[in-house]
């Protein structure tokens, strides 16, 4: 099946600055999306990505589905972008599920 | 709007024990997906379904069932429960059709297995 690897595995920041989170998988996909889990275990859908750019307040991300990587910025970071960020695929052929990566676990100190 | 909700939020159960968690999907969407998150792990797909069919399985034993009712809703069941079955179990709502389009997960309901 399709793997995707997320990097850094873990990373701590000052409050205020700015972040830049991948997510690499192995197969050509129709589905990317960005997920940060709070401290309670819930899922917040940040974006639906599988190619191109968007845009949400102080989050980006980019798809290049081309070189089958993606990233997440997170700009003038704050304590409650704190938790797990957690990019997931479905495969191109269409198996109708999600594929998580192993998440970066993000941490901003005030 | 209502998001996903899921019952119940925490659960202990003892080894050997059943278990049935509930799901109600986003008003209007069609399909639901389950997902077990163990510890310091990105969730794994369990089951999908949709229009009460069953789309799709991840790789996991017969002792976890599912099932959708008409309205949508849909049930997790887990049988002969083992220590390794504690877990968070994530269910996620998808649009109107089939395909994965955009997930939303529900809160989740904890399992601990004793």
């Amino acid at each position: 099946g399709i793997q995707v690897e997320q990097s850094p595995p873990d990373l701590i920041l000052q409050e205020g600055a700015n972040s830049t989170l991948r997510c690499n998988f192995s197969d050509s996909v129709n589905n990317l999306q960005w997920f940060h889990q709070n401290p309670w275990g819930q899922l917040i859908n940040l974006f639906y990505i599988p190619s191109g750019t968007k845009q949400n307040g102080r989050l980006s991300a980019t798809t290049v589905a081309t070189e089958r990587y993606s990233l997440l910025y997170i700009s003038s970071s704050q304590t409650t972008d704190s938790g797990v960020y957690f990019c997931a695929v479905e495969g191109d052929f269409g198996n109708e599920k999600l594929t998580f990566g192993t998440g970066t676990r993000l941490t901003i100190i005030p | 709007d209502a998001g996903v909700t899921q019952s119940p939020t925490h659960l202990i159960k003892t080894r050997g024990q059943h278990v049935t968690l509930r799901c109600s999907p986003i008003s209007g969407h069609k399909s639901v997906s389950w997902y077990q998150q163990v510890l310091g792990q990105g969730p794994q797909f369990i089951f999908q379904y949709y229009e009460k069919e069953e789309r799709g399985r991840g790789n996991f034993p017969d002792r976890f069932s599912a099932r959708q009712f008409p309205n949508y809703s849909s049930e997790l069941n887990v049988n002969a429960l083992l220590l390794g079955d504690s877990a968070l179990y994530l269910c996620a709502s998808g649009g109107e059709g089939p395909s994965t389009d955009t997930q939303y997960f529900g809160p989740g309901t904890r399992l601990t297995v004793l």
